[in-house]
């Protein structure tokens, strides 16, 4: 099973930032943090990673709690072509990485 | 950039057949995977490889086998394919760096069906 929850569907309004919430309440200490989307039809893409600090890069960042339960996806400005689905992996090295259903982003117009 | 080939998009074939999918890397990572995905269900785990000739069992492996002689190939053979496996399957890659950097690369897919 994921170790990972998340709403199964969301709406963000076109230019407003898209903010993706995931808990991982059992995550242990060796465990990273990773986001993936997934475009119709197209394999995953990653997007980010982190342990426990607050990541940023080209296209997301991602805000990590303190006691590392949960995290949140943001989408600064969220683009019609961000329509997707989105996954959050827990996962260490040697491991299963295993999918949940991920989050269903719907920006509109 | 890191390619994953997989070697066909669209696959016909009949009950019973044996099938190969077969999977490309070139950017020498040690660990490679291979998923199906059906409407409804998500992505699942069939197997994973982390190192040549190491394979791990996913959560559904049953009718399914794979094969890594070499690093940058990892294949998936349906011994006899049977019309439940009718699905895409996704094959990834990724370095293996103790967990900080194991991004997951995908192929395009592999659309099968078994008629």
């Amino acid at each position: 099973d994921a170790k990972t929850t998340q709403p199964p569907s969301m709406d963000c309004a076109e230019g407003r930032a898209a903010n993706l919430p995931c808990n991982h309440s059992t995550i242990s200490g060796n465990e990273y943090v990773y986001w993936y989307r997934q475009i119709h039809s197209q394999g995953p893409q990653y997007i980010i990673h982190g342990l426990k600090n607050n990541e940023t890069n080209e296209m997301a960042s991602l805000i990590i709690t303190e006691d590392r339960k949960s995290s949140t996806l943001i989408l600064p400005h969220a683009t019609l072509r961000d329509t997707a689905v989105y996954y959050c992996i827990v996962r260490t090295s040697y491991d299963k990485v295993i999918f949940g259903p991920g989050t269903s982003l719907s920006v509109i117009p | 950039d890191v390619k994953v080939t997989q070697s066909s998009r669209y696959l016909v074939k009949r009950t019973g057949e044996k099938v190969f999918l077969e999977c490309v890397q070139d950017m020498d990572h040690e660990n490679m995977f291979w998923y199906r995905q059906d409407p409804g269900l998500g992505l699942r785990l069939i197997y994973f490889s982390y190192d040549v000739k190491m394979k791990e069992k996913g959560d559904i492996p049953e009718g399914y086998s794979v094969s890594r002689e070499k690093k940058e190939r990892f294949s998936l053979i349906l011994e006899s394919a049977s019309t439940n496996q009718t699905s895409m399957y996704l094959c990834a890659s990724s370095l293996q760096t103790g967990g900080r950097n194991e991004k997951l690369f995908f192929g395009s897919g592999t659309q099968l069906s078994v008629l």
